[in-house]
């Protein structure tokens, strides 16, 4: 069966540090990827999706970047952070349609 | 693009009554619509979908309904439980290789004892 991990799970991080969040799924090859963002108390925004190594598409302008190194493995960084990219950060992945999310990583900036 | 609207945004409803999300979406092309349930800080997790190729399917006291000429969908939570108590999504989605989703914003269900 396919699973997906994500971590950390929790992260605070200062305002000025770089981020680095990790995905990878198993059981699957060739998934498309994706990275949303949730604000508290908010709906889910779309950041960024890959359909395959290297291939990355983002859906609006931010401080934070995307990579799919390996076939199963998608990269949500920063260089800087800044205190509006608080939030909850999931990974999905989908096939034939479903989505499947990965546990989230709450991130503070302080 | 897609673009999802969702309705309400916050639904309060007593325990064993009946609740009703409606969402309607934008692109015409779109041929799959899943339902995701949220627990307070936990993953969006699929609860039930659709194919447009159907007009309504049912899973116990969940029922998802479809009408793809009004391009809208709608989820029923019949009798409900305080364990219903979540954020719910809707998404639209092109059942094609490479195509993303997009969600509707979401809608906060209370189920008060």
């Amino acid at each position: 069966s396919q699973t997906i991990h994500q971590w950390p799970a929790t992260l605070v991080q200062p305002v000025g540090s770089p981020l680095s969040l990790e995905c990878t799924v198993e059981g699957t090859s060739n998934p498309n990827l994706y990275w949303y963002r949730q604000a508290a108390g908010r709906g889910l925004q779309l950041l960024f999706y890959s359909v395959g190594i290297g291939q990355i598409s983002s859906e609006v302008p931010q401080n934070l970047s995307a990579s799919r190194p390996q076939d199963r493995q998608f990269i949500l960084s920063s260089k800087k952070l800044l205190l509006s990219d608080s939030g909850f950060y999931l990974c999905a992945w989908s096939s034939a349609g479903e989505a499947f999310f990965g546990q989230g990583t709450r991130l503070t900036v302080v | 693009g897609e673009n999802v609207e969702q309705h309400p945004s916050t639904l309060s409803v007593q325990e064993g009554d009946s609740a009703v999300i409606k969402c309607t979406y934008s692109d015409s092309a779109s041929n799959y619509f899943p339902w995701y349930k949220q627990e307070l800080g936990k993953r969006p997790q699929l609860i039930i979908d659709i194919r447009s190729n159907v007009g309504e399917k049912k899973d116990q006291r969940i029922a998802v309904t479809l009408n793809k000429t009004a391009k809208h969908f709608s989820l029923h939570i019949t009798e409900t439980q305080p364990e219903d108590s979540a954020v719910y999504f809707c998404a639209a989605s092109l059942d094609n290789y490479g195509q993303n989703f997009v969600f509707g914003p979401g809608t906060r269900l209370s189920v008060l004892p």
